[in-house]
């Protein structure tokens, strides 16, 4: 079954440090893999998502994620964090044959100091 | 940009009582999703629907829950008698062709 794993449960960053936060899955074919954020009280926002080709992705908000097959990863990164940027982020991987679902990773929630 | 549009934003019910959740996808989606997250918790699935029926449910979605899609364009979640370990934030999603998966911005609902 297709699992994702987020090793940190909470990260703290300075105000234009950079920024990677790490992501592995379980997944018994090429995956689909996906960066969601969810600010306080707010839904799910598709930060970015990797299907195939170029394995450096780029997303809004200047993130982008590295997909390697070799480490089981898709870690987000972004060069200069913004103290907009304080929300909890979520890696999916999704689907897989015969279903249509999205499986979470538990979330890192990163908080900015100034 | 299209949205998903989920109503209400927020619900209060007690115990025992039945609740509905309501959900507008995006026109062109065809797979329909309804997850869960419990407070600090991960967003969990509890089950997708296409082409008017259930394609998957999880473990969590047991005969106290039910979907229907019943006008061609609204979604709904149906809990008949809420317990309160029912309360959690409820996302309902859409999937387009190309894999875009859009969520909405939530119910949350309190089960008192």
């Amino acid at each position: 079954a297709q699992s994702v794993t987020q090793p940190d449960i909470h990260i703290t960053v300075s105000e234009g440090a950079s920024l990677e936060l790490r992501c592995n899955y379980s997944y018994g074919a090429t995956p689909y893999l996906f960066w969601y954020v969810q600010s306080p009280g707010q839904g799910l926002q598709l930060l970015l998502k990797y299907f195939s080709g170029d394995t450096l992705v780029q997303g809004i908000k200047g993130f982008e994620a590295e997909f390697k097959r070799s480490q089981s990863s898709f870690n987000l990164r972004k060069p200069s964090v913004h103290w907009s940027d304080a929300a909890e982020y979520f890696c999916a991987v999704g689907p897989y044959f015969g279903n249509e679902k999205l499986t979470f990773g538990t979330g890192t929630r990163l908080t900015i100091i100034p | 940009e299209p949205e998903v549009t989920q109503t209400p934003s927020h619900q209060v019910t007690q115990m025992g009582q039945e609740v509905i959740l309501r959900c507008v996808p995006i026109s062109n989606h065809l797979y329909f999703y309804w997850y869960r997250q419990i407070l600090g918790q991960k967003v969990e699935f509890l089950v997708s629907f296409y082409n008017n029926e259930i394609s998957e449910k999880s473990e969590i979605f047991d005969d106290q829950f039910s979907v229907e899609r019943p006008d061609g364009s609204n979604f709904t979640l149906k809990i008949r008698s809420t317990k309160l370990e029912d309360s959690a934030m409820y996302f309902c999603a859409g999937r387009d062709n190309n894999y875009g998966y859009t969520f909405g911005s939530g119910t949350r609902l309190t089960v008192v």
